[in-house]
């Protein structure tokens, strides 16, 4: 069956600007989990979704992230007034449920601030 | 703060060698452990490891989790080209809400 799928794969905007990444999750996987990955870095986890709230957003950086998922399928995350910083490749990955359950991730989203 | 320390950072080898990765990990209320290849983006799924002392294999591949030592190994046997990637591992507790990564070995095989 299908994995889970992000788009844009690449998304290069200017500092100051707002950006949305989607995340298609695995069909009838509740769990949804965001991280990013920097450049030769392990994935750093941003937030978990169960369902449609967010159950866990204590990976956020700070207030300018936020990510919802409205109808408990797709996600959103969005950043607003982009800094260089924010440049790094965000991952998704769903799981049936939370517990003991593998996570299977996406293809990543490359955001570059210029 | 939950840790996972992975070594080395990068290894090159040549093709039909055997390689050992390494994880250490210090995660609070520790479930289980996770090993990932990540190619190029998508980190693919390789093993769960929830007990202690018990081998997982595919393949070429095998796993062992010493919870008493807080650590683990990804083997690699008779190693190909195609093995060349970033194995990542990360732990996750309990509450199942994250996993915490290790930064990754960087493996290279050459031909």
């Amino acid at each position: 069956g299908a994995g889970v799928s992000q788009t844009p794969s690449n998304k290069v905007t200017e500092k100051g600007k707002y950006v949305e990444l989607r995340c298609d999750p695995i069909s009838g996987h509740t769990a949804l989990y965001w991280y990013r990955q920097s450049l030769g870095q392990g994935p750093e986890f941003l937030i978990y979704f169960q369902g449609t709230g967010a159950a866990d957003d204590s990976g956020l950086p700070n207030d300018r992230f936020f990510a919802v998922r409205p109808e408990g399928s797709v996600s959103t995350l969005k950043i607003q007034r982009t800094e260089r910083g924010d440049s790094a490749v965000y991952l998704c990955a769903s799981s049936w449920d939370r517990v003991a359950d593998t996570q299977y991730f996406g293809p990543g989203t490359r955001l570059t601030v210029l | 703060e939950d840790k996972v320390v992975q070594s080395p950072l990068s290894l090159v080898v040549h093709e039909g060698d055997t390689v050992t990765l390494n994880c250490s990990y210090e995660v609070t209320n520790f479930r289980s452990l996770l090993w990932y290849k990540q190619e190029k983006k998508a980190p693919t799924f390789l093993f769960m490891l929830t007990s202690s002392g018990i081998e997982k294999k595919s393949g070429r591949l095998s796993s062992i989790l010493d919870k008493k030592e807080l650590f683990s190994i990804l083997n690699i046997t008779a190693t190909q080209t195609g093995d060349s990637a970033v194995y990542l591992c990360a732990g996750i507790d309990n509450a199942g809400n994250m996993l915490t990564f290790g930064g990754g070995t960087r493996l290279m095989v050459k031909p």
